[in-house]
């Protein structure tokens, strides 16, 4: 079974900065089953990036994926105060796997 | 438009048995799988079980095997997540999520808004 392990838990950043998440797979996974969603209090999680770096519909380009093997990477390159969430990565192979999630609060 | 809506919040008893719909509409219902994911207040994402209602193929992630039945009804495009001997530890967020086609990616596309279960001792 493949677990993820994202880091930081918790990401302490101000609007206009840069953040960096991670997500690191205990095997080799594959890229293109790699997807990571941002979840607010109250609401419904939403796709953010699949196969590791393609935008969902209607994802602004200040998010990005990157990574490949056991090591992938979401950056919200300027933070607005909209992307304060928990984010999650997610992998599929036969079976579905989330991370534990890192919240991004404000600083 | 892609729409999945679910029943409303419980509140249920230990031991009992209940179950949460998932109706979907804005699309081909038979052609996409569709899944349940849990969330227990303060925790992450929980994937249970996901269920192909073309064939009603079903898959269910061990930490919920015969402990969850999933089901669908295509006639009325909804999708059923049927959680019995329920207990405290129950009380959660159930989402239902729509996969992409063919699982391609193996992301959840749509959600449904979520329905509360809480169940008291």
């Amino acid at each position: 079974e493949i677990v993820l392990t994202q880091s930081p838990g918790t990401l302490s950043l101000s609007p206009g900065e840069r953040a960096t998440l991670s997500c690191r797979a205990s095997q080799t996974v594959s890229s293109s089953h790699l997807a990571w969603y941002q979840h607010k209090p109250g609401q419904v999680p939403r796709l953010l990036i699949y196969g590791a770096s393609s935008r969902a519909t209607g994802i602004p380009d200040r998010f990005s994926g990157s990574g490949s093997g056991t090591d992938f990477t979401l950056t919200i390159s300027r933070l607005e105060p909209d992307d304060f969430a928990v984010y999650y990565c997610q992998h599929y192979r036969s079976l579905f796997t989330f991370g534990q999630g890192t919240k991004l609060e404000i600083k | 438009e892609v729409q999945l809506v679910q029943s409303g919040a419980e509140v249920k008893k230990s031991g009992e048995s209940l179950v949460i719909s998932c109706q979907a509409s804005g699309y081909t219902f038979s052609s996409y799988w569709i899944g349940w994911v849990r969330q227990k207040p303060g925790k992450g994402l929980e994937w249970m079980g996901i269920i192909y209602p073309r064939d009603s193929d079903t898959r269910y992630s061990p930490s919920f095997q015969g402990q969850v039945t999933v089901s669908a009804d295509r006639s009325i495009t909804t999708a059923y997540l049927q959680l019995s001997s329920l207990k405290a530890s129950d009380t959660a967020i159930y989402y239902c999520a729509r996969l992409d086609q063919w699982l391609q990616h193996g992301v959840f596309d749509y959600w449904g808004q979520g329905t509360l279960v809480t169940v008291s001792a």
